[in-house]
């Protein structure tokens, strides 16, 4: 049972332009999320976070929003750069857990 | 600035083989983590710990134990190994609960 899913396996985006990547979870104990950025031959990289109680954060270029009523979160990259072609991964956690749910990941690819 | 470091970039074994991953961090994390990625799949938890001498199992637990006799010191043995065991494995450290998790830069293991 897949409880974190990244439903795009891959996003091809102009240079520039905003890049929308989605997350769907199903568990509604999860309470706290991350974004992590992966390139080939290199392990994650955490991008941004963010927590049940906000419904947006927000880091530079990145943001995250949570709409906890669809169990939804997505990132937005605004503008796109080609050095943000990767792969990003959603996660997600609960309170009183060690354990980290991994999406299967969308490749980007920002386009010069 | 946390750093994780994996023994081995890339290794190839023989079916059947003892195998071991080494990771170590050096930032004083509680919490240690062995991870697979595979295409489509994402990243999947084999096993993690939140002490030394202490593990518990993740999702894909079998064929697959661990050690940590130090505390910045995470080991994972493929006590046999087999080609469907031919991945990429991500070690990762985090702090404590709902922490940022660290992640080294991988082994590409294949399997023959």
């Amino acid at each position: 049972d897949q409880q974190v899913k990244q439903n795009s396996p891959s996003l091809s985006v102009q240079e520039g332009r905003i890049s929308i990547l989605n997350c769907d979870y199903t568990n509604s104990m999860f309470d706290y999320f991350l974004w992590y950025k992966k390139y080939p031959a290199e392990g994650p990289t955490f991008l941004i976070s963010i927590s049940s109680i906000k419904d947006k954060n927000e880091d530079g270029r990145f943001t995250v929003f949570l709409n906890k009523s669809a169990k939804h979160l997505s990132l937005h990259i605004v503008p796109s750069q080609p050095g943000d072609s990767a792969v990003y991964f959603c996660a997600a956690t609960y309170s009183g857990t060690y354990k980290y749910i991994f999406g299967t990941g969308t490749r980007l690819k920002v386009l010069a | 600035d946390v750093k994780v470091t994996q023994s081995s970039r890339y290794l190839v074994k023989r079916t059947g083989e003892k195998v071991f991953l080494e990771c170590v961090q050096d930032m004083d994390h509680e919490n240690m983590f062995w991870y697979r990625q595979d295409p489509g799949l994402g990243l999947r938890l084999i096993y993690f710990s939140y002490d030394v001498k202490m593990k518990e199992k993740g999702d894909i637990p079998e064929g697959y134990s661990v050690s940590r006799e130090k505390k910045e010191r995470f080991s994972l043995i493929l006590e046999s190994a087999s080609t469907n065991q031919t991945s990429m494995y991500l070690c990762a450290s985090s702090r404590g609960d709902q922490e940022t998790q660290y992640f080294g830069p991988g082994t590409r293991l294949l399997v023959l």
